[in-house]
């Protein structure tokens, strides 16, 4: 099965940016689509971004364009999100996840659903 | 995009009870709903996918209905592990969105 392990908190300056991997175990990333979610303080979950197998191509939210980028290394099956110009606004934990298209032996086409999920990354901007 | 509105925002509730959480969606999602739990500190983890199909080792005192642009999570006979804050997705299409969330707390 999937396991996600992502790195360590940061603690930025606004303007500056942060770049979090997440390792994916169990499969290789080329076999998963990963997706990226945030949750500000005491907020609820938020998605930035993900990969759309239908279109072959990593989709955004429009809040995060041209902000965002997501990448990923398949030579050690880790994936890194990373967002430029920070504001105090972008503290928050940040999550990879997986978005699964089977439970046990089952398999489907178009259902999917986020897990498992990384075990979050605490960003921090402040001045 | 689709917009998931998620009621009631927070409830109180009491180990025995039944408890009601309700979804809706800004236009039709067909089935494409899924449900998470989530507890302080921890990430969200997967109930219901499929609008009504129970995660593998979920109990079954969580379920899931509804299709098109209504959903609802139903906890039968609540547990004290179940105090946690709850949100729904739609997968039907990009971008993904999620209700505000529903918090359960002990009454």
């Amino acid at each position: 099965q999937v396991q996600l392990v992502q790195s360590g908190a940061e603690v930025k300056k606004p303007g500056a940016s942060v770049k979090v991997s997440c390792k994916v175990s169990g499969y290789t990333l080329a076999e998963v689509s990963m997706h990226w979610v945030r949750q500000a303080p005491g907020k609820g979950l938020e998605w930035m971004g993900g990969f759309d197998p239908g279109q072959d191509v990593i989709i955004f939210a429009q809040k995060f364009q041209g902000r965002v980028t997501m990448t990923e290394d398949t030579s050690s099956d880790t994936a890194y999100m990373e967002l430029s110009s920070l504001t105090s606004d972008d503290t928050a934990v940040y999550y990879c996840t997986v978005a699964s298209y089977c439970s046990g032996a089952t398999c489907y086409s178009d259902y999917n659903w986020f897990d498992p999920w990384g075990q979050g990354t605490l960003v921090s901007v402040s001045s | 995009d689709i917009q998931m509105t998620q009621s009631p925002s927070s409830l109180s509730a009491s180990v025995g009870d039944t408890v009601t959480i309700t979804c809706r969606a800004s236009q039709t999602i067909r089935t494409y709903l899924n449900w998470y739990q989530q507890k302080p500190g921890m990430a969200p983890n997967l109930l219901v996918y499929a609008a009504s199909t129970l995660q593998s080792g979920v109990p079954s005192r969580f379920s899931g209905r509804g299709s098109g642009t209504d959903f609802t999570l139903i906890i039968n006979s609540l547990q004290p592990e179940d105090f946690a804050t709850y949100y729904c997705q739609q997968t039907y299409n990009f971008p993904r969105t999620f209700g505000q969330g529903t918090k359960v707390d002990i009454k």
